[in-house]
């Protein structure tokens, strides 16, 4: 069963760098999709990009010049940067997997880090 | 962006009850790269149909979806106690970014 954590910090000010990383444990899927997501509850679900198994990275375009993404194979660990945070960006924070193990796809999500900026 | 409308935005029903909600793109969604997602309250979402109308591993076959290019609906057979819960479609096609709908809330009647 895989299984995800996140860490990171959770009050930011404004102007500062949102710094998180996800780690996956107890599998390593050969066909994986894994994304960054976050939900506040004024704009609802957002996508924010994706790395998939062949390295193609995915990004936002309303957040590309903010987001920077990286993925850490031989950790199973997948980060996530955004600068210039503002108030707007404050929301949980979710960076689920969809991998295929077998034919249909399935998903991991992890609880969510809720990210607070302030002045 | 493709905007992604579900409707009805809240639903009350009860258990046994069948329901068939929806979400219509502003723009045809390529490849069907439409996916389901079901949240409880203080739980992430949950995948539950991708490419339009293929179920997730361990989903139950009481939920089917269906459509393409713009029309998506989903529909869950027979509602159980557990089901009651916020449903959003997706669409994750080759225009990007992903979007999300605004969710329709399933509660019990």
């Amino acid at each position: 069963q895989v299984q995800l954590q996140q860490w990171g910090a959770g009050l930011l000010k404004t102007s500062e760098t949102l710094s998180l990383t996800c780690a996956v444990y107890g599998g390593s899927p050969n066909i994986y999709y894994w994304n960054w997501i976050r939900q506040s509850p004024g704009k609802g679900l957002e996508w924010i990009g994706e790395i998939n198994h062949v390295g193609r990275i995915k990004f936002n375009p309303s957040l590309r010049s903010r987001v920077t993404m990286s993925i850490d194979t031989s950790k199973n660990q997948f980060s996530l940067k955004l600068n210039s945070v503002t108030a707007a960006d404050t929301a949980i924070y979710y960076c689920p997997l969809y991998y295929h193990i077998g034919a249909p796809l399935t998903d991991s999500w992890d609880q969510g880090s809720l990210v607070t900026v302030s002045s | 962006d493709i905007v992604l409308t579900q409707s009805p935005g809240i639903l009350s029903l009860s258990p046994g009850e069948r329901v068939t909600l929806s979400c219509r793109a502003s723009q045809s969604v390529s490849d069907n790269y439409l996916s389901w997602h079901q949240q409880k309250p203080g739980q992430p979402p949950r995948l539950l149909i991708y490419g339009a109308s293929s179920r997730a591993a361990g989903i139950p076959d009481r939920f089917t979806g269906s459509g393409s290019g713009t029309d998506f609906t989903l529909t869950i057979s027979r509602l159980e106690p557990e089901d009651f819960a916020v449903y959003y479609c997706q669409q994750y096609g080759i225009s990007l970014p992903y979007t999300f709908g605004r969710g329709t809330k399933l509660e019990i009647k």
